[in-house]
């Protein structure tokens, strides 16, 4: 089962469209937000991220929306490029848990040209 | 110079098979893990240590086994494979958090593919 649930699995959009990912989660103890960005053959990056003490935060065109009473969180790109291209992770920490990652199924995002 | 390197990138084993993943690191950080990502599932825990001393299991840590030889170290067997843990594993390393940064590291994966 998994804690963390995100939404939609894939992604298409055309360039300079703005994608929104979704994810939702059910343990109160989680306290920290993160997305992770993989370009094939790559690892996970971090992307941004947001703590629970906040509604909304924005990196260049990479924005986190966070509902706190309603356990879940987005991830909006604006003006999206061809190079967005990629898979979005979104993930939750567990308070005092020593920085373990609960990771979301993941949205593999195409933005054609 | 890759931060966390992992070797191999790429293993066709047969069932039954021994296999070792290896993850090295040169970022300085205390804490490790192993995941296995599969489409639809994200990234699941497989172990995770925060020193050499100390290694605990995972969400999936059945059919695998760790071992931390050194701090910039830390190794991932599969004592008998079997086709359901074909999959692409990662390392990924962080701070234990005391100076404010707990991002993981990830390395570029090991692609395993049991036959």
């Amino acid at each position: 089962q998994q804690q963390v649930k995100q939404s939609p699995q894939s992604l298409i959009v055309q360039k300079g469209g703005i994608p929104i990912i979704n994810c939702a989660y059910e343990n109160t103890a989680f306290d920290y937000f993160p997305w992770y960005q993989q370009f094939p053959g790559k690892g996970p990056a971090l992307l941004i991220a947001i703590r629970p003490d906040v509604s909304e935060k924005k990196e260049g065109r990479f924005t986190i929306s966070f509902n706190k009473s309603a356990k879940q969180f987005s991830l909006h790109i604006m003006d999206s490029q061809p190079g967005d291209s990629a898979t979005y992770f979104c993930a939750a920490r567990l308070n005092n848990a020593g920085n373990m990652l609960t990771f979301g199924g993941g949205t593999r995002l195409m933005v054609k040209p | 110079d890759a931060d966390v390197t992992q070797t191999p990138r790429n293993r066709i084993t047969k069932t039954g098979k021994r296999i070792m993943l290896e993850c090295s690191q040169t970022k300085g950080h205390d804490r490790m893990y192993w995941y296995r990502q599969d489409p639809g599932l994200g990234l699941r825990l497989i172990y995770y240590s925060f020193d050499v001393k100390d290694i605990n299991k995972g969400e999936i840590s059945d059919g695998y086994s760790v071992s931390r030889q050194a701090q910039a170290k830390f190794s991932l067997s599969l004592e008998s494979a079997i086709p359901n843990q074909t999959a692409l594993y990662f390392c990924a390393t962080s701070d234990s958090g005391s100076r404010g940064s707990t991002e993981q590291f990830f390395g570029p994966g090991t692609r395993l593919t049991v036959l």
